[in-house]
């Protein structure tokens, strides 16, 4: 069965640049979460969407943005990076049913390196 | 917003004895709540996870028990071997108006010592 693809698998970008991960959910899967993942800590939510509109918003700094397109894939932007954002980036996605909430399966993550 | 609280931080067990790791919430709109099991180096993983209309599931080794009361649900783990050494991440869920409210406890490290 097909999974939630994330690109690129590793980053490594310098200080003040700008990096762009993306995230393909699962066929049909219409809501995308992101989470940040330092080294040694538990994952922190970050962001997430639902049709295309953000849905609910957690740490994510005011440098970072998201976005969800047509067709449901979605993209983190991060700029002016510094050497704390470097992490693991998961983005998990999930189909949303009505009245239930549903289960979330997480793609591979980004490993994000800035130095 | 909802808050999640996860006890203990760390728990070590003899490899056959069980270990129980317990999440309380706070919103009672949560209707979902999952567990992940992370192993070094990888990412979380779904383990079992319950809806708020039942009080109990089970699969295989694993249970999960939730009290819509209390607001908490535990994970238990019998019969533990070395290989469910890992972090252990309960989360709640809800629907509010704008989708799916998702939220982490800090994680359990537990150790299953041979």
């Amino acid at each position: 069965a097909a999974g939630v693809i994330q690109s690129p698998r590793h980053l490594i970008k310098e200080k003040r640049e700008t990096a762009t991960l993306k995230c393909y959910p699962i066929p049909r899967h219409d809501t995308v979460y992101w989470y940040q993942q330092g080294p040694g800590q538990d994952p922190q939510f970050l962001i997430s969407f639902y049709e295309k509109m953000q849905s609910d918003k957690g740490s994510i700094p005011d440098r970072f943005s998201a976005q969800q397109f047509s067709d449901y894939h979605s993209e983190l932007n991060m700029s002016s990076l510094e050497l704390g954002d470097s992490a693991l980036y998961f983005c998990a996605s999930s189909e949303t049913s009505g009245s239930w909430a549903d289960t979330q399966y997480f793609g591979p993550g980004t490993r994000l390196t800035v130095l | 917003g909802e808050n999640v609280e996860q006890h203990p931080s760390t728990l070590s067990v003899q490899e056959g004895d069980s270990a129980v790791i317990k999440c309380t919430y706070s919103d009672s709109a949560s209707n979902y709540f999952p567990w992940y099991k992370q192993e070094l180096g990888k990412r979380p993983q779904l383990i079992i996870d319950i809806r708020s209309n039942v009080g109990e599931k089970k699969d295989q080794r694993i249970a999960v028990t939730l009290n819509k009361t209390a607001k908490h649900f535990s994970l238990h783990i019998t019969e533990t071997q070395p290989e469910d050494s890992a972090v252990y991440f309960c989360a709640a869920r809800a629907l509010d108006n704008y989708g799916q409210n998702f939220v982490f406890g800090p994680g359990t490290r537990l150790s299953v010592l041979p």
